[in-house]
C-alpha cells in the first residue's frame, strides 16, 4: 500500500541552524501538508500546497518557515534560523482529490530538537 | 472558525470493556469529521471519517463513530477493548475551501488494562 515517507526520523540542531525535513507523498496525490505536533500538545496545522504554491498557511508559519516541491516526489519544509520553540514533531500529509472529505494519508513524522 | 472538543485527556479502559472517546463539534456549516490514531512513535493513521453519507460510520479495527447534529458529537466507540487498542486518538474537523486543512482536537490517550 501506498505510504508518505519522511527524513530523517529525528534531527537534532543548534538555535540559529537551518533545518531541511523532507517528505515523499503518496505518489498521485495531489495536495500537500505540513504539520506540527509539540510534545503532549495537539496537531497543528502550518501549511498546504497545490499546483507549486502555498494555497493557506497558518499564524505559525511566518518568515522564518518555507515549503518546496523540488522535483516530482519531495516535499520540503525548511526552517531558516531555528528557535528552542520549534522542537515538534513535524507530520507530513498528502491527499489526492480537492474536496474536503479526502483523506489525508499521514507520515511517520519527523522529530526535531532544537538545542 | 470550525472546531473539535475532545472531553477527557485520558481515559482507561478495562480490556473487554466499551470504548467510548468524545467528540464535540462546532461548526456553521455541515462538518466533515475524521477520528485518527496514533500509537506510540508512529504517524497518525485514519480510523473513520464522516462526510454526509450516513450517520453510522463504520472504520477499522471495529470501531464506528456516530454523527448527530442535534448535539454536535462524533464521539468513537467500540464494543470491546484489546490492549491493543492502547493509543492517542485524535478528532479532527475538515475545513471547506483552501487548502482542506484539519483541525485537530487536543487527543484523548486510551490506557487498556488487564
Amino acid at each position: 500500500e501506498p505510504e508518505v515517507t519522511q527524513t530523517p526520523s529525528h534531527q537534532v540542531t543548534q538555535m540559529g541552524q537551518e533545518v531541511i525535513l523532507r517528505c515523499v507523498p503518496i505518489s498521485n496525490h495531489l495536495y500537500f501538508y505540513w504539520y506540527r505536533q509539540i510534545l503532549g500538545q495537539k496537531v497543528e496545522f502550518l501549511v498546504s500546497f497545490y499546483n507549486n504554491e502555498i494555497s493557506e498557511k497558518s499564524e505559525i508559519f511566518d518568515d522564518q518557515f518555507s515549503v518546496e516541491r523540488p522535483d516530482g516526489s519531495n516535499f520540503t519544509l525548511k526552517i531558516r534560523s531555528t528557535k528552542l520553540e520549534d522542537s515538534a514533531m513535524y507530520f507530513c500529509a498528502s491527499k489526492s482529490d480537492r474536496g474536503s472529505t479526502d483523506t489525508q494519508y499521514f507520515g511517520p513524522g519527523t522529530r526535531l530538537t532544537v538545542l | 472558525a470550525q472546531s473539535v472538543t475532545q472531553l477527557g485527556s485520558h481515559v482507561s479502559v478495562s480490556e473487554g470493556a466499551l470504548v467510548l472517546l468524545r467528540c464535540n463539534y462546532s461548526s456553521s456549516v455541515p462538518p466533515y469529521l475524521f477520528w485518527y490514531v496514533q500509537y506510540p512513535n508512529q504517524g497518525l493513521q485514519l480510523l473513520l471519517k464522516y462526510t454526509s453519507a450516513a450517520t453510522l460510520v463504520k472504520g477499522i479495527n471495529g470501531f464506528e463513530a456516530e454523527f448527530k447534529k442535534s448535539e454536535t458529537s462524533f464521539h468513537l466507540t467500540k464494543p470491546s477493548a484489546h490492549m491493543s487498542d492502547a493509543a492517542e486518538y485524535f478528532c479532527a474537523v475538515s475545513t471547506t475551501g483552501g487548502g482542506n486543512k484539519l483541525t485537530f482536537g487536543t487527543g484523548t490517550q486510551l490506557k487498556v488494562e488487564l
